[in-house]
């Protein structure tokens, strides 16, 4: 079975600062990964996924993750923190051909002024 | 256009009642999905529609649960008896036919605490 751990249930950046999120995953086959954001009182909103190709994924609001098959990671970069960014953030892991996702158990992120 | 919604957005309700979670998804989306989010933690998932067939419901807990979708496009999560542990945040999301690679669209979710 599949399971994804986020490492670190809350991050605290400076604006301005690089934002690192950590996810690692378990899965016997190459699996689909997905970061999602939620805002408070929101739905999920997804930030980016990663499927087959590029292992460099770039999302939105400046967002991007890197598919690291060896070390089976999928962590979550963006260069300069704003304090928009300031809310939970969700790895999750899909097989190919399978239909639900499996969610890590969130980090959420603030933002110091 | 609209997105996932759902009904009601809270509801408080007392140990052993039967609640009833409405999910309009994304109008032509065929696959609907239940998760259940408790404090802290990440999305668990609970059943998956496609059409108007279950097509895994693998991850509901118990007998109490149930879902259904008649018509292929609201969804009702029905729970019978509740208890305290059921409190949680009950999300709800679609995905269109053929959409690509499991993206799915989740709607702001119901907040159900049992008393």
């Amino acid at each position: 079975a599949q399971s994804v751990t986020q490492l670190g249930s809350h991050v605290s950046v400076s604006e301005g600062a690089l934002v690192l999120l950590r996810c690692n995953y378990s899965s016997s086959v190459p699996p689909y990964l997905f970061w999602y954001v939620q805002y408070p009182n929101q739905g999920l909103q997804l930030l980016l996924k990663y499927t087959t190709g590029a292992t460099l994924v770039k999302g939105i609001n400046g967002f991007e993750a890197e598919f690291k098959k060896s070390e089976t990671s999928f962590h979550l970069t963006k260069p300069s923190a704003h304090m928009s960014d300031a809310a939970e953030y969700f790895c999750a892991v899909s097989l190919q051909g399978a239909q639900k996702l499996v969610f890590g158990q969130g980090t959420r992120l603030t933002i110091n002024p | 256009g609209a997105g996932v919604s759902q009904t009601p957005s809270n509801k408080v309700t007392e140990k052993g009642k039967y609640v009833e979670l409405r999910c309009d998804p994304i109008s032509g989306h065929t696959a609907l999905y239940w998760y259940r989010q408790s404090l802290g933690q990440g999305p668990e998932f609970l059943i998956y529609f496609q059409g108007t067939g279950a097509a895994d419901d693998s991850g509901l807990p118990n007998d109490r649960f149930f879902a259904v979708r008649p018509e292929g496009s609201v969804s009702t999560l029905k729970i019978q008896r509740t208890e305290r542990g059921d409190s949680a945040v009950y999300l709800c999301a679609s995905r269109p036919t053929g959409g690509s690679y499991n993206e799915q669209f989740f709607g702001p979710g119901t907040r159900l605490t049992v008393l």
